[in-house]
């Protein structure tokens, strides 16, 4: 098992640039998150799916960002246009929904200068 | 308004002695607690977890004490090593539900 996957691991874009974060999950995991860190604010839930159909997005922060999973091995969070105070590392986490907690990717380090 | 709180940024403790971590909650909804560790350049990993139905869950040198009635948690390490060194995380949900609510973190430093 390869855990959940998420590309790239580092991501460097200038202001007003569209990034795009991608994640596979876990095989078998029915429920997808996209959380967000910073230094002031922690781990943020931004935005999560189950069984492909978002289900809670009240924490995307504005509508420059979007998230779409096409189908169950596929998951991306679009920024668009970018800004500075989007610079953080971004984790996607799968679990099989039975409230038992996550598995988290490594993450994308995303700076925007 | 955070609704989980880990008020002690960080944490230092020597090599063998107990390291305890503490949680507060706001919402009285919560019934599921989990604890994750961070170690840098990678995501967080489970720790323990506990459900309001308890008030300790013990897994090995890990023991996760819940207060409901002071909406408090708190993660004993006994006895800390220098490998525990990291971010630790709680997180609570509702209704044994996926949501999970993260508190900013605790960075534990385990002192040879």
């Amino acid at each position: 098992d390869a855990g959940v996957i998420q590309s790239p691991r580092h991501e460097v874009t200038e202001m007003g640039q569209e990034v795009t974060l991608r994640c596979k999950p876990i095989s078998g995991h029915n429920s997808l998150f996209w959380y967000r860190q910073t230094m002031m604010r922690g781990l943020e839930l931004l935005i999560y799916f189950n069984n492909n159909v978002p289900i809670d997005d009240s924490g995307m922060p504005e509508d420059r960002f979007s998230a779409k999973m096409p189908n169950a091995s596929f998951s991306t969070l679009k920024i668009q246009p970018s800004e500075p105070r989007d610079s953080a590392v971004y984790f996607c986490a799968s679990s099989l929904g039975t409230g038992l907690g996550y598995t988290f990717g490594s993450g994308t380090r995303l700076t925007v200068v | 308004d955070q609704q989980v709180k880990q008020n002690s940024p960080s944490l230092s403790v020597q090599e063998g002695r107990i390291s305890i971590l503490n949680c507060d909650y706001t919402n009285s909804m919560f019934d599921y607690f989990l604890w994750y560790k961070k170690y840098p350049a990678e995501g967080p990993t489970f720790l323990i977890s506990i459900s309001s139905i308890k008030d300790k869950n013990e897994d090995g040198r890990f023991t996760v004490f819940l207060n409901k009635s002071a909406k408090h948690l708190s993660l004993h390490i006994v006895p800390s090593q220098p490998g525990d060194s990291a971010v630790y995380f709680c997180a609570a949900s509702a209704n044994y539900g996926q949501n999970f609510v993260f508190g900013p973190g605790t960075r534990l430093s385990v002192l040879p």
